[in-house]
């Protein structure tokens, strides 16, 4: 059962358009979500966080939103750059600060100069 | 501050063997956490340390893994007999604990081929 799912395995976007990349859940006790980035033969690293108490969060280029009566977050990247190319997680865990996070299939951006 | 260490990097081998995985946290991370990802799947959670002990295991195949922090720091993660089904990146991972346990700080991690 996947509990958070990156139903686009891949995006292309021109370099200074935005990249929008989206996330469903279905697990209506998440209460934390995170957008992690990996480059290849790396470990994914940390990007942005919300908490299910707000609806947007920002931080630079990288802005997350979310909706929770329809389960579902998206990453806003403005402009995109090719440095931005990658794939990307989206991750959600339960309340308590546990650390178990629940990731999705990933989506692999692809921005072209 | 140094990053999250793993090795080794690649390890091919042979099904029914064992093969043993290696992860230093960063300097002062209580949480250590081992991952399992399946090529075209994100990483699924494996084990959970906070310190030495095992906060969640749940999802550890316990007849083939197994996995110890010694002394709170270093940790192993072995597979034995491996199977092909086990071909996969293993990433270790720590966070600080507390309001930030979900920002982990993740290895490069191992590529696992069983043949």
């Amino acid at each position: 059962d996947q509990q958070v799912k990156q139903n686009s395995p891949s995006l292309s976007v021109q370099e200074g358009r935005i990249s929008i990349l989206n996330c469903d859940y279905t697990n209506s006790m998440f209460d934390y979500f995170l957008w992690y980035k990996k480059y290849p033969a790396e470990g994914p690293t940390f990007l942005i966080s919300i908490s299910s108490i707000k609806d947007k969060n920002e931080d630079g280029r990288f802005t997350v939103f979310l909706n929770k009566s329809a389960k579902h977050l998206s990453l806003h990247i403005v402009p995109s750059q090719p440095g931005d190319s990658a794939v990307y997680f989206c991750a959600a865990s339960y309340s308590g600060n546990t650390g178990k996070l629940i990731f999705g299939q990933g989506t692999t951006l692809q921005v072209k100069p | 501050e140094a990053g999250v260490a793993q090795s080794p990097r690649y390890k091919i081998i042979e099904k029914r063997q064992s093969v043993a995985f290696w992860c230093n946290p960063i300097s002062g991370h209580a949480t250590l956490y081992w991952y399992q990802q399946i090529l075209g799947q994100g990483p699924k959670l494996l084990i959970q340390f906070q310190n030495n002990g095992v906060v969640d295991d749940s999802q550890l195949p316990k007849d083939r893994f197994s996995a110890e922090r010694l002394k709170g720091v270093d940790s192993t993660l072995k597979i034995q007999p491996a199977k092909l089904e086990d071909s996969a990146v293993y990433l270790c991972a720590s966070s600080r604990g507390g309001a930030d346990n979900e920002k982990l700080f993740f290895g490069s991690g191992t590529q696992l081929s069983v043949l």
